[in-house]
């Protein structure tokens, strides 16, 4: 079993803001690091796929990094909208399964 | 192309049932893998099949089950329900399972054992 961690648990910000979130996991037996968005009622959709120490990765106004030595990485939003509520899971993939963390609850207050 | 799909997406049943839950994968994708999510958790894996072939398992007693058929759509099922069944079942599709590779998931299916 792998501890995943992701902070804050929730976080409401005021669309405009810029926000980001961590995932923690052990470093060892490391092989991808995935991020998934989470729309209540919908499926998680991917985001990223990361996988080399130092990945960097964007898609729009969202961008994640990965340190697999120190066993973090870091989700940022720039300028958040409304759309962007959801809950964000990060999930490494050690094998051939994931390890969820609980997640990160974004609210954008428009 | 069209995505992940779970059926049934609600399900209520009784104590001491038994329930089959499908997942028809992305068209081409041969891994299909379950994970179980129930409130203030996060997703648990729960088995992952590759080619019709049981790859891995979760931490999950023997009522959870599963199969996948030669044309990759897979099945779950769990006997002797317990209240602690209730929860939303998710499953995902990749094209071969490799952590690498993208994964994508169904809606659930929301599970109720009363």
């Amino acid at each position: 079993i792998l501890n995943v961690e992701q902070s804050p648990q929730s976080l409401h910000v005021q669309e405009g803001d810029s926000t980001n979130f961590t995932c923690s996991f052990p470093s060892s037996n490391f092989y991808a690091l995935h991020w998934y968005r989470w729309e209540t009622a919908k499926s998680p959709e991917a985001l990223f796929v990361m996988t080399l120490n130092g990945d960097e990765k964007k898609k729009g106004r969202i961008s994640a990094t990965l340190n697999t030595k120190e066993g973090y990485s870091y989700l940022y939003i720039k300028g958040s909208q409304p759309e962007d509520s959801a809950t964000y899971l990060c999930a490494p993939n050690t094998g051939n399964q994931f390890y969820f963390g609980t997640g990160t609850s974004l609210t954008v207050i428009p | 192309k069209a995505g992940v799909t779970q059926t049934p997406r609600y399900l209520i049943k009784t104590r001491g049932q038994q329930v089959t839950l499908s997942c028809s994968p992305i068209s081409g994708h041969r891994s299909v893998s379950w994970y179980q999510q129930t409130p203030g958790q996060g997703l648990q894996f729960l088995f992952e099949y590759f080619s019709e072939t049981q790859r891995n398992k979760g931490n999950f007693p023997g009522r959870f089950s599963g199969r996948q058929f030669s044309n990759s759509r897979s099945e779950m099922n769990v006997s002797t329900l317990e209240l602690g069944d209730s929860a939303l079942y998710l499953c995902a599709s990749s094209a071969d399972g490799h952590p690498n590779t993208e994964a994508f998931f169904g809606q659930g299916t929301r599970l109720t054992v009363v």
